[in-house]
């Protein structure tokens, strides 16, 4: 069964770096999406994108943060300076329709800010 | 905006035996789509089961089923003859009408024991 991945599973960074997570989805979805999950949090809602542009952003989602999709196959999320409070799991999603389409979920990147 | 609300942290059940998560979530809509998933120790989320509201009937997936209560708003998972692979966190989800997100509530974590 196709499944969304996801790599680093694990990234450590230095406060005010730059990393960047990336996901491939499953091929035949078209729509991509972001959610973090701070420890022992809710799982929250950061960005959607669709033919090649966000199509919905959260208020956690500030210029700090940036989503491309580079080749056809990647999907990526860019923290331009990374802070301490970023430290969460990030979980990479793919659906085949937007809305109430079911997204499938990656295995996640645990970002961890030092 | 819109919430769902899981009241049980934490649950336990006997393996073999049946176990009922909570959720409730608020709307003004009247079609929507409710979801569970499981976020196993490995942390990567998978769809337990899917409900659109417009269906009066209660969705199944083996041993996995839903009591949605659409007055009520309130949408719990059953899970019946429980392994101990089941043990995991529980997260009930929604689409939000109009976006593309869908909301978590915070998570039920569920034991099972030998």
């Amino acid at each position: 069964e196709p499944e969304v991945t996801q790599t680093p599973s694990h990234q450590v960074t230095q406060m005010g770096q730059e990393v960047i997570l990336r996901c491939v989805p499953i091929s035949n979805h078209l729509y991509f999406y972001w959610y973090r999950q701070i420890l022992g949090q809710k799982v929250e809602f950061l960005v959607s994108f669709y033919n090649n542009e966000i199509s919905e952003k959260s208020e956690i989602f500030d210029d700090q943060f940036s989503v491309e999709r580079p080749d056809g196959s990647n999907f990526t999320l860019k923290i331009r300076s990374t802070k301490l409070e970023d430290s969460a799991m990030y979980f990479c999603a793919s659906s085949f329709t937007s809305g109430a389409d079911t997204q499938y979920f990656g295995p996640g990147t645990r970002l961890t800010v030092l | 905006a819109q919430t769902v609300t899981q009241s049980q942290p934490e649950m336990s059940v006997q393996e073999a035996e049946t176990v009922t998560l909570s959720c409730t979530y608020d709307t003004s809509e009247s079609d929507y789509y409710l979801f569970w998933y499981k976020q196993p120790p490995s942390r990567q989320m998978i769809l337990v089961i899917r409900q659109e509201a417009y269906k009066q009937q209660n969705a199944t997936e083996n041993r996995f089923s839903v009591n949605f209560q659409k007055a009520a708003k309130s949408f719990s998972l059953k899970i019946s003859d429980s392994q101990l692979g089941d043990a995991a966190m529980y997260f009930c989800a929604r689409d939000q009408g109009g976006s593309e997100k869908l909301v978590f509530g915070k998570g039920t974590k569920l034991t099972v024991n030998p």
